[in-house]
């Protein structure tokens, strides 16, 4: 069974730029949440989301970034018009069920997103 | 709304020395609470989580934490560090509904 898969592990882009990072979690896990990682800082949430639905976006920025889960394939984490303040390692993880039926959540090995 | 604070963003110790890794927590309902291990440009790996059974913890690697409700704390402790230690350390928590909130991390450096 292989783990939370990312990709790529490392994109580059310009600015202005569109990014897409993918999260195919664990087989048999419906739950997905994307964390991002700034140099210094811990993991910050920013969205947890269930086969086609986003349950919490509490922690996305309310423009340029937004995020899907459809029922076939990843889970896409989509940045537009990036700026140099994008640049981060993202995280995702998933679960088999929520967290409130003590199901452990898997981390990916990220994307580390660089904007020049 | 739950909260981590994660004191010393560095912490030292020489190889075969106790590890002490401090964590205090707030949350509004009884919490999960986790240890995560990061090792450079890799993810995530738990090492152990606390879920309202036992107090004390033990998880991979000799790693054990113990949960004291009183002082709010979930402290990480090994009593013997070795140089594969070094790594990033985050403690979390989680009100159970949906995410898992991070600590801002302490990196453990290993003295020869």
């Amino acid at each position: 069974n292989a783990g939370v898969m990312q990709n790529p592990r490392h994109l580059v882009r310009r600015r202005g730029q569109e990014a897409r990072l993918r999260c195919s979690p664990m087989k048999g896990h419906s739950h997905v949440y994307w964390y991002r990682q700034l140099p210094e800082e811990g993991l910050k949430f920013m969205v947890y989301l269930q086969k086609e639905n986003i349950i919490d976006e509490s922690g996305m920025p309310k423009e340029r970034f937004s995020a899907e889960f459809p029922k076939e394939g990843p889970s896409i984490l989509r940045i537009q018009q990036v700026v140099r303040g994008d640049s981060a390692a993202y995280f995702c993880a998933s679960s088999r069920d929520t967290l409130e039926l003590n199901t452990e959540a898997f981390f990916g090995q990220g994307t580390r997103l660089t904007v020049v | 709304a739950q909260s981590v604070t994660q004191l010393g963003s560095h912490v030292s110790v020489s190889e075969g020395a106790l590890v002490l890794l401090r964590c205090n927590y707030s949350s509004s309902v009884p919490p999960y609470l986790f240890w995560y291990v990061q090792y450079p440009n890799q993810g995530l790996q738990l090492l152990l989580k606390y879920t309202s059974a036992a107090t004390l913890v033990k998880g991979i690697n000799g790693f054990e934490a113990e949960f004291k409700k009183s002082e709010t704390s979930f402290h990480l402790t090994k009593p013997s560090a070795h140089m594969s230690d070094a790594a990033e350390y985050f403690c979390a928590v989680s009100d159970r509904n949906d995410k898992i909130i991070f600590g801002k991390g302490t990196r453990l450096h290993i003295l020869p």
